[in-house]
C-alpha cells in the first residue's frame, strides 16, 4: 500500500524559513514524480511544486518561484519542500502527492498524504 | 495563475444526475488530456476520481464519469447518493508545465 506522511509544519514568522518532509513507502520512490499542493483552510487547492523521480528536474508555481525549493532524497524515500522568505499568504495545509510517471507532465495525483499545516504569523 | 472556472455549488436529489463544469483556456484544458477530478470530504485529503479526462481509478464507482469538449471539461455523477456530498476539484496541466486547479464545487445532496 502506498503511504505518504508529511511532517515539519508549524508556526513561522514572516520572512522566516521552514522545511517540510514527506516520507513515502509502498512504491519505488525513484520511479515517480512527486508534488506539493497546498490548501488554505476552507479554500481551494493550489499546486506548488513538482520534482521528477530522479530529482533532476523541478517545477514551481509563480507564487513560490525563487522562494521555495523542492528536493528528494531517494535513499531515504523522502520528499522535501524548503520554504524560504515565507509570507502570510503561504499559510496553508501542505499535501504531498504522488504522480503516475517518472517525469512531470502536469498529470494526476494518487494518492495524497494527510497534510501538514504551516502558519505564517508574527 | 488564475484557477480554472467551476460553479461554486451544484445540488441534486438522491438518484438524480448532476454535472460539474470546469472551464479553462486553449493553453490548459483545451490543449491537453491531463484533466483530473478530485473529491474532498471535510477534513480529508483529496481523492482521485477521474484521470486523463475520462478514466476511473480502480475502486471508484462507475457512477462517476468525465468528458471534455474544447476548453471545458465535465464531471457527471449519476445516481446521486448521500456519500457523494463533498467538494470536487478539477485540474489540468498547462503549456508552462505547471498544473492548475479549479476553484472547487460544493456538491449538496438534497
Amino acid at each position: 500500500e502506498v503511504q505518504l506522511l508529511e511532517s515539519g509544519g508549524g508556526l513561522v514568522q514572516p520572512g522566516g524559513s521552514l522545511r517540510l518532509s514527506c516520507a513515502a513507502s509502498g512504491f519505488i520512490f525513484t520511479d515517480y514524480a512527486m508534488s506539493w499542493v497546498r490548501q488554505v483552510p476552507g479554500k481551494g487547492l493550489e499546486w506548488v511544486s513538482a520534482i521528477s523521480g530522479g530529482g533532476g528536474s523541478t517545477y514551481y508555481a509563480d507564487s513560490v518561484q525563487g522562494r521555495f525549493i523542492v528536493s528528494k532524497d531517494n535513499s531515504k524515500n523522502t520528499l522535501y519542500l524548503q520554504m524560504n522568505n515565507v509570507r502570510a499568504e503561504d499559510t496553508a495545509l501542505y499535501y504531498c502527492a504522488k504522480s503516475p510517471y517518472e517525469f512531470w507532465s502536469g498529470n494526476y495525483f494518487d494518492p495524497w498524504g494527510q497534510g501538514t499545516l504551516v502558519t505564517v504569523s508574527s | 495563475q488564475s484557477a480554472l472556472t467551476q460553479p461554486a455549488s451544484v445540488s441534486g436529489s438522491p438518484g438524480q444526475s448532476i454535472t460539474i463544469s470546469c472551464t479553462g483556456t486553449s493553453s490548459d484544458v483545451g490543449a491537453y488530456n491531463h484533466i483530473s477530478w478530485y473529491q474532498q470530504h471535510p477534513g480529508k485529503a483529496p481523492k482521485l476520481m477521474i484521470y486523463e479526462v475520462s478514466n476511473r481509478p480502480s475502486g471508484v464507482s462507475n457512477r462517476f464519469s468525465g468528458s471534455k469538449s474544447g476548453n471545458t471539461a465535465s464531471l457527471t455523477i449519476s445516481g446521486l447518493q448521500a456519500e457523494d456530498e463533498a467538494d470536487y476539484y478539477c485540474s489540468s496541466s498547462t503549456s508552462s508545465r505547471t498544473l492548475r486547479f479549479g476553484g472547487g464545487t460544493k456538491v449538496t445532496v438534497l
